[in-house]
């Protein structure tokens, strides 16, 4: 799976929107682009995914680039419960096929 | 639909007991997966499953072992627990069979594991 690279903490304010940005530039082409977050003592909680058109879905957006080297995940109205560790993932579109965890972004919301 | 559940949430263990971390989902999902998470880091995958009666090893298999003997249960056993063995433990499963191949994974609320 193609490493990933996230900012380590990012801060946004509330309701506003939070753009989480993720490198991935040795993407290939059979890749998805995963995103999970983790709130504090929770288990993992998936967001959304994506190939290469730009995704929407109740909780997220996510826009990839044309190249599909780097990818934002867009909370659009943030709250004060999305502080969370938002993990970028990428990952063959197998079924079964393992989540490889990096160490994410910190994302704080502030009132 | 309680989706992945996982007990216990807590436990300590002296170094050298074992125990089972139990795990089930009521989604009918065949795969399933257990990580750990030490804190600061983010989740290692110890091991999967992707149907009754088959399991794998992940990245850190040592000191564990699984069952799948249904689809609904993937049970963790540690059997001569160590220190290096606290962390915090993470089942998940996800739809196997699918055209599309790419299902998400569904977590479990975790087991909080201390070994002294």
């Amino acid at each position: 799976d193609a490493k990933t690279t996230q900012p380590t903490s990012m801060d946004c304010a509330e309701g506003r929107a939070a753009n989480l940005p993720c490198n991935h530039s040795t993407i290939s082409g059979n890749e998805y682009v995963y995103w999970y977050r983790q709130i504090h003592s929770q288990g993992p909680q998936y967001i959304i995914h994506g190939l290469k058109n730009n995704e929407t879905n109740e909780m997220a957006s996510l826009i990839i680039t044309e190249d599909r080297k780097s990818s934002t995940l867009i909370l659009p109205h943030a709250t004060l419960r999305d502080t969370a560790v938002y993990y970028c993932i990428v990952r063959v579109g197998t079924s079964g096929s393992r989540l490889t965890f990096g160490e994410g972004t910190q994302l704080t919301v502030n009132p | 639909n309680a989706g992945v559940t996982q007990t216990p949430k807590f436990r300590i263990l002296k170094i050298g007991q074992s125990m089972t971390l139990q795990c089930t989902q009521d989604m009918n999902h065949n795969y399933m997966y257990w990580y750990r998470q030490d804190p600061g880091m983010g989740l290692k995958l110890i091991y999967y499953s992707v149907g009754a009666g088959i399991t794998d090893k992940g990245e850190v298999p040592n000191g564990y072992n699984v069952s799948r003997s249904t689809t609904e249960d993937f049970p963790l056993r540690l059997e001569l627990a160590a220190p290096s063995q606290t962390s915090v433990y993470f089942c998940a499963s996800s739809h196997g069979q699918s055209v599309l191949g790419n299902q998400p994974q569904h977590f479990g609320d975790g087991t909080r594991l201390s070994i002294l």
